[in-house]
């Protein structure tokens, strides 16, 4: 079975600071990951790919992936309040029968940027 | 403007009863999807379809079913064999659901409540 995995948190950090979130991920092989936003009774809404090492910057945001380790994370710089959501993290599933569009998402970390 | 419609919002169903849930795109995307969120867990998926006429059941298929007439719309019927239907229901696509380096994108999702 394959697994995404996050911490559920919920994660806290002050306005400003950076916040730090985190996935694992089973299938050494997996090709794409992605980060939601997901604002509480809204849909998920995509703010990140990343299908190579390293690091992927995009204003705020900077995702990291480590293939060796199975890891990719989310970094948010100079949090805010309006960051406060949940982080869903997605990785491709290389399914047979040519399902590798498919998407195999984690439970999501609730993240809260106090004032 | 270009994307994914869901309708209703919210919808509620008496014991016993079928109900009928909607999903448009127009962003010309072969792959869609239906998942299931509930509280506190990731999302789960129901089935998929990747062209008109064809599609596969996802990780908890029982007491759904799907049709693809158009390349349009991937509308979800909830049975009445399906013995616990609350939750919050996500319609999503992308390019092609063979290209591991494809985005999903979702729609704004149908609250289902059972009365």
């Amino acid at each position: 079975q394959k697994e995404v995995e996050q911490n559920s948190g919920p994660l806290s950090v002050p306005e400003g600071a950076i916040a730090s979130l985190n996935c694992t991920y089973s299938d050494r092989g997996s090709q794409s990951f992605f980060w939601y936003r997901q604002y509480s009774g809204k849909s998920p809404e995509l703010i990140m790919s990343i299908y190579s090492n390293g690091d992927k910057e995009d204003g705020r945001f900077t995702a990291q992936l480590n293939k060796a380790s199975q890891y990719v994370s989310l970094l948010i710089r100079d949090s805010q309040p309006s960051d406060s959501a949940t982080y869903l993290c997605a990785v491709n599933d290389r399914g047979y029968g040519g399902s590798q569009g498919n998407l195999i998402f984690g439970k999501g970390t609730k993240l809260s940027v106090k004032p | 403007d270009g994307g994914i419609t869901q309708s209703p919002k919210y919808l509620f169903r008496k014991e016993g009863q079928n109900v009928t849930l909607s999903c448009e795109q127009n962003l010309n995307h072969d792959a869609m999807y239906w998942y299931r969120q509930d509280p506190g867990q990731g999302l789960r998926l129901i089935y998929y379809s990747q062209i008109v006429n064809d599609f596969q059941k996802g990780d908890i298929a029982e007491g759904y079913s799907v049709s693809r007439e158009k390349k349009e719309s991937f509308p979800l019927t909830v049975t009445s064999a399906q013995k616990n239907p609350t939750a919050f229901y996500l319609c999503a696509s992308t390019q092609s659901r063979t290209d591991s380096y494809n985005e999903q994108f979702f729609g704004p999702g149908t609250r289902l409540t059972v009365l």
